[in-house]
């Protein structure tokens, strides 16, 4: 079946550093892959999408490349604020079948002042 | 601009008891899901509603029954509450089952059963 992997958290930054979290998946086919982001006592909500192969999905200063390569969707960014502190989920759904999402554990970022 | 509105936030059951925990969306969307969110692993797919009218089963329906009330509502049921259903569930929705389009989700039900 599909699956989505993500890397460990808490993963911990200091403003302005570097960031990338990354997301690997198993599917057959040809997914549509996201990006979700759930801060503190709220819901998920979408971040980016890519729907096909070398996409680049792209939202608040946030990237992910749909690399059907490597299986991956990595997401990065290139200078983290205090505000990006939550946790990040990544996820994909199949364009055939059943339309929901499978979603990886979900990487907690805190970033530090 | 409510989007997806869930009710209770809160609630603390006995084992045993019985529980529905409702999901409203006013965005005119056709597909509803819900979701249990634990620990370390993610959101899981409890069950799904294509559109007004139909449901299914996700990966963890056992324990869960649904009732797509109209194309607003979609409700979860737990006849007989559990410790294991101890989590934080989501209700989200979609214009329609394609997968292009996001899935917009509610602030969650934080559940605990005792």
């Amino acid at each position: 079946g599909d699956s989505v992997t993500q890397m460990e958290g808490p993963v911990t930054l200091s403003e302005e550093a570097f960031l990338t979290i990354n997301c690997t998946y198993t599917a057959t086919g040809y997914p549509s892959l996201f990006w979700y982001v759930q801060y503190p006592g709220e819901g998920l909500q979408l971040l980016l999408k890519a729907t096909k192969a070398d996409d680049k999905g792209s939202n608040k200063g946030f990237e992910a490349t749909y690399r059907k390569e490597t299986t991956s969707f990595h997401l990065e960014k290139g200078s983290v604020q205090v505000s990006d502190s939550a946790v990040y989920f990544c996820a994909l759904i199949h364009n055939t079948g059943r339309r929901a999402l499978t979603f990886g554990s979900g990487t907690r970022l805190q970033v530090q002042p | 601009n409510a989007g997806v509105t869930q009710t209770p936030k809160f609630q603390v059951l006995k084992t045993g008891q019985s529980m529905t925990l409702q999901c409203a969306q006013d965005m005119n969307h056709n597909s509803m899901y819900w979701y249990r969110q634990d620990p370390g692993m993610g959101l899981r797919l409890i069950y799904y509603s294509a559109s007004e009218g139909t449901t299914d089963k996700g990966e963890v329906p056992n324990g869960y029954n649904v009732s797509r009330l109209n194309k607003r509502e979609f409700s979860l049921r737990l006849e007989s509450a559990a410790p294991s259903q101890t989590s934080v569930y989501f209700c989200a929705s979609s214009i329609q089952e394609d997968s292009n389009q996001p899935q917009h989700f509610g602030d969650g039900t934080r559940l605990s059963i005792l």
